[in-house]
């Protein structure tokens, strides 16, 4: 079965700085992986997601992720936080059935 | 983009009666819906799979008498949770998987508050 860690249940930044999640996966087979963020109360959004094409991936929002076989991770990363990036991420899987095995999730906040 | 609505976006009941939920893909028909549970400070946790036209398949551990899923139609599911409790107070949140899509598209979420 295929599974998603994500290291750090929080994390925070000041604004302008450098945000990096952290996300390791376990799987059998090339993995489709996802980004999403939730704000409080919403649902969630896509940011990106690899597909097993380019291993850098560009999302939404300033938001990009590299695919690393050799590491087994998909860290999200964007180079200047800004203060509406304050939310809930997970990074995400596909498992058989098109079913998405989720992280813990990382709550990111950012300081004035 | 592929766009899933979910009616009410809150509900609160009194414990011991039935509240349904609503999915709905509004611009693509979703052949797997998915529905997803959420507890305060928690990801998501998958309740069921629901094709449309079949049963839907629960995980381990999701009672199937007390939450009801209906997956009528390729642009509706429903989920019926029957005698509520408040325990059964969370985020209900569905998604839609298309035929053409790798991707899940989510709704907003149902808040969910058994009083």
């Amino acid at each position: 079965a295929q599974s998603v860690t994500q290291l750090g249940s929080h994390v925070s930044v000041s604004e302008g700085a450098l945000v990096l999640l952290r996300c390791n996966y376990s799987s059998s087979v090339p993995p489709y992986l996802f980004w999403y963020v939730q704000y409080p109360n919403q649902g969630l959004q896509l940011l990106l997601k690899y597909t097993s094409a380019a291993t850098l991936v560009k999302g939404i929002n300033g938001f990009e992720a590299e695919f690393k076989k050799s590491e087994t991770s998909f860290h999200l990363t964007k180079p200047s936080a800004h203060m509406s990036d304050a939310a809930e991420y997970f990074c995400a899987v596909i498992d058989q059935g098109g079913k998405l095995i989720f992280g813990q999730g990382t709550e990111l906040s950012v300081k004035p | 983009g592929a766009v899933v609505s979910q009616h009410p976006s809150w509900v609160i009941c009194k414990s011991g009666t039935s509240v349904k939920i609503e999915c709905r893909s509004l611009d693509f028909q979703a052949t797997t819906m998915f529905w997803y549970r959420q507890f305060p400070k928690q990801s998501l946790m998958l309740m069921a799979t629901s094709n449309e036209g079949s049963k839907a398949t629960y995980e381990q551990g999701v009672e199937k008498d007390k939450f009801l899923i209906n997956h009528a139609s390729l642009t509706l599911s429903t989920l019926t949770v029957t005698s509520a409790h408040p325990e059964d107070s969370s985020f209900y949140i569905c998604s839609g998987l298309g035929r053409s899509y790798n991707e899940q598209f989510f709704g907003p979420g149902t808040r969910l508050t058994v009083l």
